[in-house]
Protein backbone atom coordinates (compact mmCIF):
# COMPACT_ATOMS: atom_id res chain seq x y z
CA UNK A 1 0.00 0.00 0.00
CA UNK A 2 0.76 3.61 -0.23
CA UNK A 3 3.17 4.79 2.59
CA UNK A 4 3.99 8.24 4.15
CA UNK A 5 7.07 8.62 6.10
CA UNK A 6 8.29 11.28 8.34
CA UNK A 7 10.86 12.87 9.50
CA UNK A 8 12.65 12.57 12.58
CA UNK A 9 10.11 10.81 14.53
CA UNK A 10 11.54 12.01 17.55
CA UNK A 11 12.80 15.73 18.02
CA UNK A 12 14.22 17.32 21.61
CA UNK A 13 15.07 21.38 20.90
CA UNK A 14 15.08 24.20 23.34
CA UNK A 15 12.71 26.77 23.84
CA UNK A 16 13.07 29.81 21.09
CA UNK A 17 14.56 27.47 18.48
CA UNK A 18 12.53 26.39 15.07
CA UNK A 19 12.32 22.52 14.02
CA UNK A 20 11.41 21.72 10.64
CA UNK A 21 9.32 18.30 10.52
CA UNK A 22 9.20 16.39 7.05
CA UNK A 23 6.54 14.53 5.63
CA UNK A 24 7.23 12.88 2.31
CA UNK A 25 4.93 10.22 0.38
CA UNK A 26 7.45 7.69 -0.86
CA UNK A 27 5.27 5.68 -3.60
CA UNK A 28 2.63 7.93 -4.86
CA UNK A 29 2.08 11.90 -5.47
CA UNK A 30 0.17 13.91 -3.30
CA UNK A 31 -1.37 17.37 -4.06
CA UNK A 32 -2.80 17.60 -1.28
CA UNK A 33 -1.11 17.01 2.81
CA UNK A 34 -2.81 17.19 6.01
CA UNK A 35 -1.33 17.99 9.53
CA UNK A 36 -2.60 17.31 12.56
CA UNK A 37 -1.35 17.27 16.21
CA UNK A 38 -2.31 15.19 18.40
CA UNK A 39 -2.46 15.75 22.95
CA UNK A 40 -1.64 12.58 24.72
CA UNK A 41 -4.86 10.58 24.92
CA UNK A 42 -6.98 13.12 22.49
CA UNK A 43 -7.90 12.97 19.15
CA UNK A 44 -5.97 14.30 15.92
CA UNK A 45 -6.86 18.19 15.65
CA UNK A 46 -6.68 19.51 11.74
CA UNK A 47 -4.03 22.11 11.86
CA UNK A 48 -4.02 22.79 8.15
CA UNK A 49 -4.44 21.83 4.71
CA UNK A 50 -1.00 22.14 2.87
CA UNK A 51 -1.53 22.30 -1.35
CA UNK A 52 1.37 21.53 -3.87
CA UNK A 53 2.42 24.93 -5.24
CA UNK A 54 0.59 27.14 -3.27
CA UNK A 55 -0.41 28.79 0.50
CA UNK A 56 -1.62 26.52 3.11
CA UNK A 57 -5.17 26.83 4.49
CA UNK A 58 -4.77 26.93 8.24
CA UNK A 59 -7.61 25.78 10.98
CA UNK A 60 -9.39 28.72 13.26
CA UNK A 61 -6.88 29.00 15.72
CA UNK A 62 -3.77 27.82 14.22
CA UNK A 63 -1.19 30.99 13.85
CA UNK A 64 0.32 30.47 10.65
CA UNK A 65 3.10 32.35 11.56
CA UNK A 66 4.15 30.16 14.06
CA UNK A 67 3.22 26.82 11.70
CA UNK A 68 5.26 27.33 8.56
CA UNK A 69 3.89 25.09 5.98
CA UNK A 70 5.72 24.32 2.25
CA UNK A 71 4.41 22.57 0.34
CA UNK A 72 7.01 22.74 -2.57
CA UNK A 73 6.62 19.51 -4.45
CA UNK A 74 3.78 17.04 -4.75
CA UNK A 75 5.68 14.28 -2.92
CA UNK A 76 7.17 16.52 0.11
CA UNK A 77 5.59 19.03 2.29
CA UNK A 78 7.39 20.73 5.51
CA UNK A 79 6.35 21.93 8.74
CA UNK A 80 8.00 24.18 10.69
CA UNK A 81 7.70 25.07 13.75
CA UNK A 82 8.87 28.89 14.64
CA UNK A 83 10.11 30.33 18.41
CA UNK A 84 8.86 26.80 19.80
CA UNK A 85 7.80 26.95 23.27
CA UNK A 86 7.35 23.93 26.03
CA UNK A 87 3.41 24.48 25.27
CA UNK A 88 4.23 23.32 21.56
CA UNK A 89 5.80 20.00 22.69
CA UNK A 90 2.89 17.85 20.98
CA UNK A 91 2.65 15.06 18.28
CA UNK A 92 2.20 16.23 15.04
CA UNK A 93 0.86 13.68 12.45
CA UNK A 94 0.95 14.21 8.54
CA UNK A 95 -1.33 12.46 5.64
CA UNK A 96 -1.33 12.79 2.32
CA UNK A 97 -4.18 12.33 -0.53
CA UNK A 98 -3.03 10.23 -3.74
CA UNK A 99 -3.08 12.86 -5.89
CA UNK A 100 -4.52 10.13 -8.79
CA UNK A 101 -7.39 8.69 -6.42
CA UNK A 102 -7.93 11.37 -3.88
CA UNK A 103 -9.87 8.48 -2.34
CA UNK A 104 -8.18 8.07 0.83
CA UNK A 105 -5.55 9.84 2.59
CA UNK A 106 -2.39 8.02 3.82
CA UNK A 107 -1.12 8.70 7.20
CA UNK A 108 2.74 8.59 8.13
CA UNK A 109 3.43 7.27 11.58
CA UNK A 110 3.91 10.83 13.50
CA UNK A 111 6.70 12.82 15.37
CA UNK A 112 6.91 13.80 18.85
CA UNK A 113 8.29 17.05 19.19
CA UNK A 114 9.61 18.16 23.27
CA UNK A 115 10.31 21.77 23.56
CA UNK A 116 12.30 22.17 27.00
CA UNK B 1 -20.73 22.01 14.96
CA UNK B 2 -19.01 18.84 13.53
CA UNK B 3 -17.80 16.33 16.29
CA UNK B 4 -16.83 12.93 16.82
CA UNK B 5 -17.54 11.04 20.24
CA UNK B 6 -15.57 7.83 21.15
CA UNK B 7 -16.20 5.69 24.04
CA UNK B 8 -13.76 6.22 26.54
CA UNK B 9 -10.54 3.70 26.67
CA UNK B 10 -8.65 1.42 27.29
CA UNK B 11 -10.85 -1.32 26.34
CA UNK B 12 -9.27 -4.98 27.42
CA UNK B 13 -11.08 -8.49 26.29
CA UNK B 14 -9.75 -11.89 25.98
CA UNK B 15 -9.04 -13.14 22.65
CA UNK B 16 -11.89 -14.51 20.61
CA UNK B 17 -14.30 -12.32 22.58
CA UNK B 18 -16.59 -9.70 21.03
CA UNK B 19 -15.75 -6.52 20.53
CA UNK B 20 -18.15 -3.11 20.03
CA UNK B 21 -16.61 0.28 20.58
CA UNK B 22 -19.21 3.12 20.05
CA UNK B 23 -18.96 5.93 18.40
CA UNK B 24 -21.57 8.61 17.52
CA UNK B 25 -21.43 11.90 15.24
CA UNK B 26 -22.72 15.38 15.09
CA UNK B 27 -22.92 16.78 11.88
CA UNK B 28 -24.91 18.53 9.27
CA UNK B 29 -26.27 16.95 5.93
CA UNK B 30 -24.81 13.54 5.02
CA UNK B 31 -20.91 13.01 6.20
CA UNK B 32 -18.91 10.04 5.04
CA UNK B 33 -17.83 7.95 8.29
CA UNK B 34 -14.63 6.06 8.72
CA UNK B 35 -12.99 4.31 11.51
CA UNK B 36 -9.43 3.91 11.05
CA UNK B 37 -6.84 2.04 13.11
CA UNK B 38 -2.93 3.17 14.63
CA UNK B 39 -0.66 -0.34 15.63
CA UNK B 40 2.02 0.57 17.87
CA UNK B 41 4.79 2.70 15.78
CA UNK B 42 2.43 3.02 12.90
CA UNK B 43 0.92 5.53 11.34
CA UNK B 44 -2.92 5.15 11.09
CA UNK B 45 -4.60 3.17 8.56
CA UNK B 46 -7.55 3.07 7.02
CA UNK B 47 -9.70 0.06 8.18
CA UNK B 48 -13.52 0.79 6.78
CA UNK B 49 -15.95 3.30 5.74
CA UNK B 50 -19.40 4.16 5.16
CA UNK B 51 -20.40 6.90 2.55
CA UNK B 52 -24.52 6.59 3.24
CA UNK B 53 -26.90 5.88 5.79
CA UNK B 54 -27.44 2.35 6.32
CA UNK B 55 -24.52 1.46 4.30
CA UNK B 56 -22.20 -1.07 6.03
CA UNK B 57 -18.34 -0.83 6.28
CA UNK B 58 -16.08 -3.72 6.77
CA UNK B 59 -12.79 -5.12 6.82
CA UNK B 60 -10.51 -7.90 8.67
CA UNK B 61 -13.44 -8.85 10.41
CA UNK B 62 -14.38 -5.82 11.34
CA UNK B 63 -17.92 -4.12 10.74
CA UNK B 64 -19.43 -1.10 11.18
CA UNK B 65 -22.91 0.46 9.82
CA UNK B 66 -24.17 4.07 9.13
CA UNK B 67 -26.93 4.69 11.19
CA UNK B 68 -28.59 8.09 10.62
CA UNK B 69 -31.39 7.74 12.86
CA UNK B 70 -29.09 7.20 16.11
CA UNK B 71 -25.88 8.91 14.37
CA UNK B 72 -23.78 6.24 15.26
CA UNK B 73 -21.13 4.51 13.39
CA UNK B 74 -19.98 1.51 15.72
CA UNK B 75 -17.46 -0.95 15.18
CA UNK B 76 -17.79 -4.56 16.10
CA UNK B 77 -15.78 -7.74 15.82
CA UNK B 78 -17.44 -10.79 16.59
CA UNK B 79 -14.04 -12.49 17.54
CA UNK B 80 -10.89 -10.42 18.42
CA UNK B 81 -7.43 -11.73 18.66
CA UNK B 82 -4.06 -10.20 20.41
CA UNK B 83 -3.42 -8.70 16.68
CA UNK B 84 -5.96 -6.50 17.40
CA UNK B 85 -4.55 -4.81 20.35
CA UNK B 86 -4.14 -0.95 18.65
CA UNK B 87 -5.79 2.26 19.12
CA UNK B 88 -8.88 3.18 16.88
CA UNK B 89 -10.42 6.42 15.72
CA UNK B 90 -13.63 6.99 14.49
CA UNK B 91 -13.79 10.05 12.17
CA UNK B 92 -16.58 12.02 9.59
CA UNK B 93 -15.60 14.07 6.85
CA UNK B 94 -18.08 16.38 5.27
CA UNK B 95 -16.55 16.45 2.07
CA UNK B 96 -15.07 13.97 0.01
CA UNK B 97 -13.56 17.24 -2.29
CA UNK B 98 -11.63 18.70 0.75
CA UNK B 99 -10.66 15.53 2.45
CA UNK B 100 -10.62 17.07 6.27
CA UNK B 101 -11.10 14.25 8.89
CA UNK B 102 -12.66 15.16 12.18
CA UNK B 103 -11.28 12.45 14.34
CA UNK B 104 -12.83 10.90 18.00
CA UNK B 105 -10.13 10.49 20.49
CA UNK B 106 -9.39 6.95 19.93
CA UNK B 107 -9.85 3.96 21.66
CA UNK B 108 -7.18 1.66 22.96
CA UNK B 109 -7.67 -1.81 22.50
CA UNK B 110 -5.81 -4.33 24.03
CA UNK B 111 -6.73 -8.25 23.51
CA UNK B 112 -4.31 -10.55 26.29
CA UNK B 113 -4.21 -14.37 25.15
Amino acid sequence: GAVVSQHPSWVICKSGTSVKIECRSLDFQATTMFWYRQFPKQSLMLMATSNEGSKATYEQGVEKDKFLINHASLTLSTLTVTSAHPEDSSFYICSARDSASEAEQYFGPGTRLTVT
Amino acid sequence: GNSVTQMEGPVTLSEEAFLTINCTYTATGYPSLFWYVQYPGEGLQLLLKATKADDKGSNKGFEATYRKETTSFHLEKGSVQVSDSAVYFCALSRSSNTGKLIFGQGTTLQVKP
